[in-house]
Order: C-alpha cells, then sequence, then structure tokens
C-alpha cells in the first residue's frame, strides 16, 4: 500500500541552524502540507501546498520557513535559523483531491530537536 | 477564531465495551468537514471516519460511528466493541474549505484485556 515517507525520523540541532525535513507523498497525490506537534499539544497547520505554490499558510509559518518540491517526488520543509521553539513533531501529509472530500495520508513525522 | 476542542485527554475501555470520544469545534461557516483520525504509537495517523456538515446523518464505519450535532458544534466518535488494536492517539480535525484542516489536542485511548 503506498505510503507517505518522511526524513529523518529524529533530528537534534543547535539553535541557529538550519534543517531540511524531507517527505516523499504518495505518487499520485496533488496536494501536500506539512503539521507540527508540540509535545502534549494540538497538531498545528504550518503550510498546504498545490500546482508548485503556497496555497494557504499559518501565521507560524514566517520567514524562517520554507517548502519546496525541487525534482516532482519531494517534498520538503527548511527551516533556515532554527529556535528553541521549533522543537517538535513535523508531520508531512499528502491528498488526491484538495478539500474535505480529498483524505489526508500522513507520514510518520520527524521528530526536531533544538538545543 | 476556528478551534477544535478534546476535552478529554486520555480514555480507558474494557474490550468488547463501549467507548465515545468528545469533540467540539467553533466555526461561523455552515458548510465543512468533520473528521476522526487515529494514530496508533509510532504510526502514521490514519483516517476513521469523515462527516459532511451538511448531511444530517451520522458516519459509521464498522464499529465506529459519529454522533454529529451540528446546532452544539459537537462531534463525538463512538467505538464499540473495542479491541486491542484500538488502542492509539485519536484526532478529531475540522476542515472549513481553505486548504487546511484544524485538529484537536488528541484523545489518548487504553484499551484494557
Amino acid at each position: 500500500e503506498p505510503e507517505v515517507t518522511q526524513t529523518p525520523s529524529h533530528q537534534v540541532t543547535q539553535m541557529g541552524q538550519e534543517v531540511i525535513l524531507r517527505c516523499v507523498p504518495i505518487s499520485n497525490h496533488l496536494y501536500f502540507y506539512w503539521y507540527r506537534q508540540i509535545l502534549g499539544q494540538k497538531v498545528e497547520f504550518l503550510v498546504s501546498f498545490y500546482n508548485n505554490e503556497i496555497s494557504e499558510k499559518s501565521e507560524i509559518f514566517d520567514d524562517q520557513f520554507s517548502v519546496e518540491r525541487p525534482d516532482g517526488s519531494n517534498f520538503t520543509l527548511k527551516i533556515r535559523s532554527t529556535k528553541l521553539e521549533d522543537s517538535a513533531m513535523y508531520f508531512c501529509a499528502s491528498s488526491f483531491t484538495g478539500g474535505g472530500t480529498g483524505e489526508l495520508f500522513f507520514g510518520e513525522g520527524s521528530r526536531l530537536t533544538v538545543l | 477564531a476556528q478551534t477544535v476542542t478534546q476535552s478529554q485527554p486520555e480514555m480507558s475501555v474494557q474490550e468488547a465495551e463501549t467507548v465515545t470520544l468528545s469533540c467540539t469545534y467553533d466555526t461561523s461557516e455552515s458548510d465543512y468537514y468533520l473528521f476522526w483520525y487515529k494514530q496508533p504509537p509510532s504510526r502514521q495517523m490514519i483516517l476513521v471516519i469523515r462527516q459532511e456538515a451538511y448531511k444530517q446523518q451520522n458516519a459509521t464505519e464498522n464499529r465506529f460511528s459519529v454522533n454529529f450535532q451540528k446546532a452544539a458544534k459537537s462531534f463525538s466518535l463512538k467505538i464499540s466493541d473495542s479491541q486491542l488494536g484500538d488502542a492509539a492517539m485519536y484526532f478529531c480535525a475540522y476542515y472549513p474549505g481553505t486548504y487546511k484542516y484544524i485538529f484537536g489536542t488528541g484523545t489518548r485511548l487504553k484499551v484494557l484485556a
């Protein structure tokens, strides 16, 4: 069964360093998302991406964050200069259709720890 | 503000019994979608059940059913005949039609043998 894969599963970095989290969505999916979950808190929307551009982004997704789909298969989230508060589990998701009719398929998450 | 609230951080149920997980949401929209997602330990979230707000009939998927009360903005999940494999984190989510899903904080369900 096709699935969304994320790498790395866990990354530890120093504050101020750049981090790239990678995702391989399901191959025929068209909509891509990043979410994050700080330990014990709610799953927060970061950004959605369709047709090679951002569809929607949250207030969290400031200039420190960027997304890219460089080669038609990978979907990356870059954090340019990490802060302590960026420590969280980051989830990638994809769907074939947009909107509520499209089931979101999630990856297992990448845990980011910023020291 | 559009928010989703799950007031039960943790629930327990005996195997074969029934449990209900609560979810409330806040919105001014009239048309939207609601979801329950399940996240087993160390596994990805998977869709359990979906409800369209314009449909009055409650969605059902095998042992999983919802009680959707639109006026009360309530969307609870009932799991019947609970099985050990139902143990997971359950997230309620709301989709208002803006390419983003809004999730609650989750309820951890323990199933006791």
